[in-house]
């Protein structure tokens, strides 16, 4: 039961151009929404994140948008560089496990490429 | 120092071998995790310590045994794997539980089971 969902597996943009990468979500339990950024051969890092009470955060190029309503969210990059390239996962916290706790899952990821 | 350290980098150990994943943290971070990636797939959690306690254990078989020795170390013991266990592990860090802290992750150690 994938409940982070990134429909997108690849996305191929000119550099300078935005970048727009999408992320729907199933469970309304969810209150607090990231994206991590992932080069090969390395672990993901973190980029942006939202809280469910908002709708938008900006930070720099990245900017993220929330539609409670859609279960949908988005991470906008403009304007894209070709550094930007990597895989991004989206992540949404607040599903309490078993064990009472919240826990962080993970989107499948899109891969971003830049076309200089 | 911002990291989450993670040793070896890569590892690859026969079914019946014992060996252990390190994971190092001095941000002072109260939480630390451990997440499996397969190829193509997204992190998924293994386990979580807050405290030194462990606080989840994702259903992960006993093959995998977790260890948190104090504040900034956690280990993963691997004995008598699968080859369907290669894949790379990550270890995270937050300075508390829930999304809102964010996690730092480790670049991770890339394992292969033979």
């Amino acid at each position: 039961d994938q409940q982070v969902k990134q429909n997108s597996p690849s996305l191929s943009v000119q550099e300078g151009r935005i970048s727009i990468l999408n992320c729907d979500y199933t469970n309304s339990m969810f209150d607090y929404f990231l994206w991590y950024k992932k080069y090969p051969a390395e672990g993901p890092t973190f980029l942006i994140s939202i809280s469910s009470i908002k709708d938008k955060n900006e930070d720099g190029r990245f900017t993220v948008f929330l539609n409670k309503s859609a279960k949908h969210l988005s991470l906008h990059i403009v304007p894209s560089q070709p550094g930007d390239s990597a895989v991004y996962f989206c992540a949404a916290s607040g599903v309490i496990s078993n064990s009472g706790n919240e826990k962080l899952t993970f989107g499948t990821g899109t891969r971003l490429t830049i076309i200089p | 120092d911002t990291e989450v350290t993670q040793t070896p980098k890569h590892l690859v150990m026969g079914m019946t071998n014992k060996k252990s994943l390190k994971c190092e943290q001095h941000m002072g971070h109260r939480a630390m995790y451990w997440y499996k990636q397969k190829a193509k797939k997204p992190p998924e959690l293994m386990f979580v310590y807050s405290y030194e306690k462990l606080s989840i254990n994702e259903s992960v078989p006993s093959r995998f045994s977790p260890e948190c020795p104090n504040s900034s170390l956690l280990n993963l013991h691997l004995h008598a794997l699968q080859p369907e266990d290669s894949a790379l592990y990550l270890c995270a860090s937050s300075q508390g539980l829930g999304g809102y802290y964010g996690y730092t992750f480790g670049s991770g150690t890339r394992l292969t089971v033979v």
